[in-house]
């Protein structure tokens, strides 16, 4: 068990639909980063929030929007669903700067149909 | 933007064989911390071995070995007596320092089969 706690696990919805995940990070962990793991695209960094704040963006399409919360939970929204934004979803958590490991949940699984 | 690359999208290996997965990574970094996880059905991700680059000495843990060539930008992970629970997807990944954030980077994966 990492620490890190994703919910829910699975998720189906319809395309044009919007979801919310939720990650809740190891304690102590400051830190937040989601990533998406689709087949063709290996792990694809989205964004970064560190203690409330948006540290950094990677490849994160504008349908999808991420907080942190005064607790340190975040989440991830993501709107306007397409079939392609089938993938799993990855939270990782790390303590500040010059972590030696990043956290990571067990993923939340979106299907799009 | 720094980037890493696995070659082998699959290998196979013999149960209790040695077998090596390669990755190569692109930086203008001096300092910097590369990794391999473990990503096996069960889809949780696994740190398996670390290494820092200033450090000259290559990373072990238990079986999990690296060949950290640093002038030749490469990062390869060695199995050795490979068993049927290693199989799963590693990916490499690199510690990328950009803007005051830190996040990680990973290659496309490797798929490893272990045969009985």
């Amino acid at each position: 068990d990492s620490g890190v706690t994703q919910t829910p696990k699975h998720l189906i919805t319809a395309t044009g639909q919007r979801v919310t995940l939720r990650c809740s990070p190891r304690s102590g962990d400051l830190s937040v980063y989601w990533y998406q793991q689709s087949l063709d695209q290996g792990l694809q960094f989205l964004i970064q929030y560190y203690n409330g704040e948006e540290r950094a963006k990677g490849n994160i399409l504008e349908r999808f929007s991420a907080q942190q919360f005064p607790d340190l939970h975040s989440e991830l929204n993501l709107s306007s669903l397409e079939l392609g934004d089938s993938a799993l979803y990855f939270c990782a958590s790390s303590v500040v700067s010059g972590f030696t490991e990043a956290f990571f949940g067990q993923g939340t699984r979106l299907t799009v149909v | 933007a720094q980037t890493v690359t696995q070659s082998q999208p699959e290998m196979s290996v013999q149960e209790a064989e040695t077998v090596t997965l390669s990755c190569t990574y692109d930086t203008s970094e001096s300092d910097y911390y590369l990794f391999w996880y473990k990503q096996p059905p069960s889809r949780q991700m696994i740190l398996v071995i670390r290494q820092e680059a200033y450090k000259q000495q290559n990373a072990t843990e238990n079986r999990f070995s690296v060949n950290f060539q640093k002038a030749a930008k490469s990062f390869s992970l060695k199995i050795s007596d490979s068993q049927l629970g290693d199989a799963a997807m590693y990916f490499c990944a690199y510690r990328e320092l950009q803007g005051g954030s830190e996040k990680l980077v990973f290659g496309k994966g490797t798929k490893l089969t272990v045969n009985p």
